[in-house]
């Protein structure tokens, strides 16, 4: 099983639409995770981070589900600029809790 | 504020060639990283540093990457002999302790 693995994608969404990505991770120790954002031919960007209660930022809704090990992006009324890959990372822990490891990511394109 | 900044943005050369991609971290940064990003394979950790010192290289490809840092504000990472299958796109990435960690525009690397 890969360390983190996300929804294969692609998503394609009319405009105010709701779309949720999850992804999974392998190891139970983790400690941090994160969505990024990465449009195309740019660098990765911080989306948020997730919390253990979840948490919320405008339209977008994080989730952390630590029984089974996976972590949720939900983006509510979504618009044309959404459109990006979506990469979950999770930060390992003791000597691995400064690695990130990244999700291949999915691919939004949000329509007209 | 400066980001992580690096250089060259871009790198066009034959196989067997020496390639050297440089970073900038954000000042007062003690964390860098070098990441490698294929469609096949994702964001990939090469390597790590923690105040210049080497602490994870297991996503080292091979002997033939080597990464330095002589000091807090500049790294290199060094591909010799270079391969076709080195071409990427090669990101650097720096954070101030467990915080997130903030990208660079990342080298595009074609090898003939």
């Amino acid at each position: 099983r890969k360390e983190v693995e996300q929804d294969p994608g692609p998503f394609n969404v009319p405009e105010g639409a709701t779309v949720a990505f999850n992804c999974t991770y392998s190891n139970s120790a983790s400690q941090s995770f994160f969505w990024y954002r990465q449009d195309c031919r740019k660098e990765p960007k911080l989306l948020m981070s997730v919390y253990s209660s979840g948490n919320e930022d405008g339209r977008f809704t994080a989730q952390l589900n630590r029984a089974s090990q996976y972590i949720s992006l939900l983006i509510r009324d979504s618009k044309l600029s959404d459109s990006a890959t979506y990469l979950c990372a999770v930060r390992g822990s003791g000597g691995s809790n400064y690695k990130l490891t990244f999700g291949k990511g999915t691919l939004l394109t949000v329509n007209p | 504020d400066a980001g992580v900044i690096q250089s060259p943005r871009h790198e066009v050369t034959e196989m067997g060639q020496e390639v050297t991609l440089r970073c900038k971290p954000i000042s007062g940064h003690d964390y860098l990283f070098w990441y490698r990003q294929t469609m096949m394979r994702g964001l990939e950790l090469l390597i790590y540093f923690n105040n210049n010192v080497p602490i994870d290289d297991s996503g080292m490809p091979e002997d033939r990457f080597s990464a330095k840092m002589p000091n807090a504000s500049f790294s290199t990472l060094k591909i010799q002999p270079s391969e076709p299958r080195d071409s990427a796109v090669y990101f650097c990435a720096s954070s101030y302790g467990n915080q997130p960690q903030h990208f660079g525009d990342g080298t595009r690397l074609s090898i003939l």
